[in-house]
């Protein structure tokens, strides 16, 4: 099945430690984002790769880091620095960043930090 | 100013009645739209994307779109229960990034 995955489902960290959310995909996509998504909010841009050993900054890129060594995997990892981790971190991908390109979502990730 | 608008709700109909969910956005340069439906706890499903003004109709789905006044809205007629859930706009930006909205929640009352 094509698709995109994300594990774990569930995440629980101390607070001062680094985390590492996988997102991976086989659709073949070019494009892959990472989103976070709070209680009652939509859903704010952190990174985002067009291509791979290629990304760039979203809008809320402070104290996240992510890498594109390969096309299918995106990594997102949480650090220390971010002062608020607790979320829904969601990644997506596309077949590529034209205007009329559709976004799909994976399942997410729901992290804990306490 | 937000750039992608949306009534937070709820908005609450009966089962078989026509929602109707509404949004706004402020790039007039924008030229791709698209409805994402959100199960609580879930992640968002792409249900619809317009891209020319009028309407695109797919199932009980229909999508309005008017360039000119920078709206966008989602019908759904013969609302189901299981068609309560949050529904987010999405406009497209720079270099393939989308701009959701905040989402409307949706309830329908059997």
């Amino acid at each position: 099945d094509g698709g995109i995955t994300q594990s774990p489902k569930y995440l629980f960290r101390k607070e001062g430690q680094n985390v590492t959310l996988s997102c991976e995909q086989n659709l073949n996509h070019d494009a892959m984002y990472w989103y976070r998504q709070d209680p009652g909010q939509g859903l704010r841009l952190i990174y985002y790769s067009q291509i791979v050993n290629d990304f760039q900054k979203g809008d809320i890129a402070e104290g996240y880091s992510v890498s594109r060594e390969k096309k299918e995997s995106f990594p997102l990892t949480v650090t220390s620095a971010q002062k608020n981790p607790t979320a829904f971190y969601l990644c997506a991908s596309s077949p590529g960043t034209g205007l009329s390109y559709e976004q799909y979502f994976g399942p997410g990730t729901r992290l804990t930090v306490t | 100013q937000k750039e992608v608008e949306q009534n937070s709700g709820p908005l609450s109909v009966p089962e078989g009645a026509i929602a109707s969910l509404n949004c706004t956005y402020s790039d007039r340069v924008s030229q791709s739209f698209f409805w994402y439906r959100q199960y609580s706890g879930k992640s968002p499903e792409l249900i619809m994307s317009i891209y020319s003004n009028g309407d695109k109709e797919d199932g009980r789905f229909t999508a309005q779109l008017n360039k000119a006044s920078q709206y966008v809205s989602l019908l759904i007629r013969d609302s189901q229960p299981s068609d309560s859930a949050t529904y987010l706009c999405a406009v497209n930006g720079q270099g393939g990034k989308l701009i959701f909205g905040q989402g409307t929640e949706l309830s329908v009352k059997p």
